[in-house]
């Protein structure tokens, strides 16, 4: 089954620890992207990426970080240097543009204790 | 104030009922989409569309252009419908800013009783 797979589905850091969320799909899609939900506001954009080796900062980019060294892999790197990490976290990913309809990982839910 | 509206923020129905949410925008689009996000977290994608009217089993979707709204129309509600959607836009991605794709609304939370 073709789809996008987000891991894991919780996920517990200590503070000033840096942590990876891994997001994996197999639908042959160009473009990937990173969101983040807090409770009571819409899916901010962290970071997206169009094709393999680029990627571009969203609008909350700052403490993270990503690769796209494969089509399928975009894994995202949660810094020490985020100020407040804790959120849930969706993977997406597209064709290519918004005309094209979007498919998102089950998410993971990120708590820095 | 958000580029991406939605209202109801929260609604409660009765099975059976028919039920509409709405979403008004304020920028320039390529699309809207109407996702759905069960309380597990994961984000289904409903409906994509750029003008008219979709419809799928219960679910229609229309989107007026020139008005700059959309709503979701779900007929004869079923408790299994009880969820978050959300209204995005998806704006042109060479447009200047840093939004890159879509651009979502708060989400309306959806309870359907029994």
């Amino acid at each position: 089954d073709g789809g996008i797979t987000q891991s894991p589905k919780y996920l517990f850091r200590k503070e000033g620890q840096n942590v990876t969320l891994s997001c994996e799909q197999n639908l042959n899609h160009d473009a990937m992207y990173w969101y983040r939900q807090d409770p009571g506001q819409g899916l901010r954009l962290i970071y997206y990426s169009q094709i393999v080796n680029d990627f571009q900062k969203g609008d909350i980019a700052e403490g993270y970080s990503v690769s796209r060294e494969k089509k399928e892999s975009f894994p995202l790197t949660v810094t020490s240097a985020q100020k407040n990490p804790t959120a849930f976290y969706l993977c997406a990913s597209s064709w290519g543009t918004g005309n094209t309809e979007a498919f998102f990982g089950q998410g993971t839910r990120l708590t820095v204790v | 104030k958000n580029e991406v509206e939605q209202s109801p923020q929260n609604l409660t129905a009765q099975e059976g009922e028919f039920i509409t949410i709405n979403c008004s925008y304020s920028v320039g689009i390529s699309a809207l989409h109407w996702l759905q996000q069960h309380p597990g977290g994961g984000i289904v994608s409903l409906f994509m569309l750029s003008s008219g009217k979709k419809k799928h089993g219960r679910l229609i979707a229309t989107i007026n252009i020139q008005e700059k709204h959309s709503s979701l129309h779900i007929t004869a509600s079923h408790p299994r419908d009880s969820a978050v959607y959300i209204c995005a836009v998806a704006t042109p991605l060479f447009s200047g800013g840093s939004q890159g794709n879509l651009i979502f609304g708060k989400g309306t939370k959806l309870s359907v009783k029994p």
